[in-house]
C-alpha cells in the first residue's frame, strides 16, 4: 500500500527542547517537502529536497533543518530557535519538483508549551 | 513576490446551490495550477489540476476550474454542492520548469448545510 506516512500524529514538547517530526515514503518520489499550516494561513513551504543529498530552504525555513540522506526519508527538526513551533506540520512527496501532483501525508500536530 | 490569493475565508452554502471559489496569483511566466481539498480529518488531495491545453479541468466529484491567463485566475467551481464537500479548499500554484515548489493560497473552509 504505497504512500506517505508521518509519525507520531501528536507530539508534545517542553520549550526549549529540539525535536524530530519523521516522514516516510514509498512512492519512489524524488522531491519531498515539508509544510507548516497554521489556521488562516493556508500551507507555508519550510524546505523541500530534489534529490537525496540535496534541499532547498522555502519561505519560512527559520528554526528548522532537515536532512535528506535516503530516498524515502526527509525527516524535520524543530529546534529551540523556532519562535512559534506549534503547528500542524505536512509532509508531501512528487516524482519531481516541478509539474507534479503532490501527495501529502497525514500529518503531524506538534505542540509546545 | 510570487502569490496565491484565495478571496473568500469560508463560504456557507446550502446543499444544490452552485459553487464558485476565486483563485488569483501572480506569478511571472508559465505556470501550473492546482486545487487541493481537505475533507475533515482527512490527508490533503488533489482535486484538479492545469498544465496546459483546454483551460476548462474537470476534477473529482463533479468539480471544475477555468484558467483564465488574462486576469490571472483559476477559479473553482460545482454546480450543486452536497453535504459531502464540506472541507477546506486551497489552491496551489507553480512555475511550469523544473525545481519550482508549490505556492498555495491561505485556504477556503466551505460548509454546506443539508
Amino acid at each position: 500500500d504505497g504512500g506517505i506516512t508521518q509519525s507520531p500524529k501528536y507530539l508534545f514538547r517542553k520549550e526549549g527542547q529540539n525535536v524530530t517530526l519523521s516522514c516516510e515514503q514509498n512512492l519512489n518520489h524524488d522531491a519531498m517537502y515539508w509544510y507548516r499550516q497554521d489556521p488562516g494561513q493556508g500551507l507555508r513551504l519550510i524546505y523541500y529536497s530534489q534529490i537525496v543529498n540535496d534541499f532547498q530552504k522555502g519561505d519560512i525555513a527559520e528554526g528548522y533543518s532537515v536532512s535528506r540522506e535516503k530516498k524515502e526519508s526527509f525527516p524535520l527538526t524543530v529546534t529551540s530557535a523556532q519562535k512559534n513551533p506549534t503547528a500542524f506540520y505536512l509532509c508531501a512527496s512528487s516524482k519531481a519538483v516541478g509539474t507534479y501532483e503532490q501527495y501529502f501525508g497525514p500529518g503531524t500536530r506538534l505542540t509546545v508549551t | 513576490a510570487q502569490s496565491v490569493s484565495q478571496h473568500n475565508h469560508h463560504v456557507i452554502l446550502s446543499e444544490a446551490a452552485s459553487l464558485e471559489l476565486g483563485c488569483n496569483y501572480s506569478y511571472g511566466g508559465t505556470v501550473n495550477l492546482f486545487w487541493y481539498v481537505q475533507y475533515p480529518g482527512q490527508h490533503l488531495q488533489l482535486l484538479l489540476k492545469y498544465f496546459s491545453g483546454d483551460p476548462l479541468v474537470k476534477g473529482i466529484k463533479g468539480f471544475e476550474a477555468e484558467f483564465i491567463k488574462s486576469k490571472f485566475s483559476f477559479n473553482l467551481r460545482k454546480p450543486s454542492v452536497q453535504w459531502s464537500d464540506t472541507a477546506e479548499y486551497f489552491c496551489a500554484v507553480n512555475g511550469a520548469r523544473a525545481g519550482t515548489a508549490l505556492i498555495f493560497g491561505k485556504g477556503t473552509t466551505l460548509s454546506v448545510s443539508s
